[in-house]
């Protein structure tokens, strides 16, 4: 069937680094841009980056810029978010979601947790 | 990018109508027809209900539907159940990625 699977969260200290990954399975994923979209404890949802289903265009919400970077392999059908200087202000559940239509994601993984405290 | 405003609650009895807005600006909701809905129940990922405005997804019940004008848009849920109880998000493109309203608790009396 159809769905993502993220993994790579964890508890870690500020500064330090952290790459999440997420396996598709039961379409063409190369295909599709795709979105990392995080949710703070008890918050809404935030738009981490996007990227293109070739790769070519990578955007990114202002508070990650420089930090993070979002990337794909197609061949491998996973779409990564390497995240570096993290801070408390990262902590979040972090979804991988596939792009239907115009920042429409009709398909979430389960969602991943990156705690950041000293 | 600034949120999208949605009121934080919303609440309906059984069978009822409920209409939940999301405000933004000539650059987001009112310049695009790529608003969407989601639904997210409490420790679960958030499900696609409304797309493109107005187009539900293979499996939403029609009981959902969306519409806009100018820079609102709009969810309605119709004949209100038990399940529909959940956090609601609007969302639009931005010309390169998206924004998300903050969210309304629909509580279902």
């Amino acid at each position: 069937q159809v769905q993502l699977v993220e993994s790579g969260g964890g508890v870690v200290q500020p500064g330090t680094s952290l790459r999440l990954s997420c396996v598709a399975s039961g379409f063409t994923f190369s295909r599709h841009g795709f979105y990392w979209v995080r949710q703070a404890p008890g918050k809404g949802l935030e738009w981490v980056a996007v990227i293109w289903y070739d790769g070519s265009k990578k955007y990114y919400v202002d508070s990650v810029k420089g930090r993070f970077t979002i990337s794909r392999d197609n061949s491998k059908n996973t779409l990564y978010l390497e995240m570096n200087s993290l801070s408390a202000e990262d902590t979040a559940m972090y979804y991988c979601a596939r792009d239907v239509s115009y920042c429409s994601l009709d398909v979430w993984g389960q969602g991943t947790t990156v705690t950041v405290y000293s | 990018q600034s949120a999208l405003t949605q009121p934080p609650s919303a609440s309906g009895s059984p069978g009822q109508s409920v209409t939940i807005s999301c405000t933004g600006t000539s650059s987001d909701v009112g310049g695009y027809n790529y608003v969407s809905w989601y639904q997210q129940h409490p420790g679960k990922a958030p499900k696609l209900m409304i797309y493109e405005v107005s187009k539900r997804p293979s499996g939403v019940p029609d009981r959902f539907s969306g519409s806009k004008s100018g820079n609102t848009a709009s969810l309605t849920v119709a004949g209100l159940q038990a399940e529909d109880e959940a956090d609601y998000y609007c969302s639009s493109y931005v010309g390169s990625s998206g924004v998300f309203g903050g969210g309304t608790k629909l509580t279902v009396l």
